[in-house]
């Protein structure tokens, strides 16, 4: 166990809903992350926040709308996605170099 | 684009033999190199961070080393056993704070 926490762990959708996705740490880091692995593609970073502000925007589509209400909370709002939104989407949260990840939630756009 | 390159894409081997993998990342603008074991279903548990040319790292039969003017880097497993099977992930890390991940190379390892 890492000590970061995603939930759901997999999650349906269609293209119409609104469904959001939750990190957790209570690790003390200030500076969490939100990552996409589509298949046969490596790990994409998207989004960093740093004690709470939005540090980094990796040219993400706004159907993705992230939110860090505290440094232990992060979630991905997720609105009209796409089918090839389909993938996992990892947290992650640091100290210092050290990265601590979450197990995903595996997402699938119908 | 950086390019995060890492080989081979997959690996079997019996229970027992020695392995290792290659991670190649640019040679300019590094920061530090992370090494990462994968297993399905689990999160990502990082094994090594490099930051140093000539850096040689150990956690137990696995060892990493780094050479940052040629950008590449090594994970060697000794003796591997079941339980190693998982991807490996590298990823660099630039001065700016950038962080690039490879495509990882997925162990199995045969009872």
């Amino acid at each position: 166990e890492t000590g970061v926490t995603q939930t759901p762990r997999h999650l349906v959708m269609g293209m119409t809903n609104k469904k959001s996705l939750k990190c957790e740490q209570h690790l003390g880091h200030n500076a969490m992350y939100w990552y996409k692995q589509s298949a046969k593609k490596p790990l994409e970073l998207m989004f960093v926040y740093n004690f709470k502000e939005q540090t980094e925007n990796n040219s993400v589509p706004s159907r993705f709308s992230p939110e860090c209400p505290n440094s232990s909370h992060l979630f991905l709002h997720l609105h009209t996605l796409q089918p090839e939104d389909s993938a996992l989407y990892l947290c992650a949260s640091t100290r210092g170099l050290e990265q601590f990840f979450g197990p995903g939630t595996r997402l699938t756009v119908l | 684009i950086l390019n995060v390159e890492q080989s081979p894409q997959s690996l079997h081997v019996q229970e027992g033999d020695s392995t290792n993998f290659t991670c190649s990342f640019p040679s300019s603008n590094f920061y530090a190199l992370h090494w990462y074991r994968w297993e399905t279903a689990k999160s990502p548990e990082a094994l090594f961070v490099m930051t140093l040319n000539g850096d040689e790292k150990k956690k137990g039969r696995i060892s990493a080393t780094l050479n940052t003017k040629e950008g590449y880097s090594y994970l060697y497993i000794k003796g591997s056993q079941p339980e190693d099977s998982a991807t490996y992930l590298c990823a660099f890390l630039t001065n700016a704070g950038k962080s690039t991940f490879g495509d990882g190379t997925t162990l199995t390892v045969k009872p």
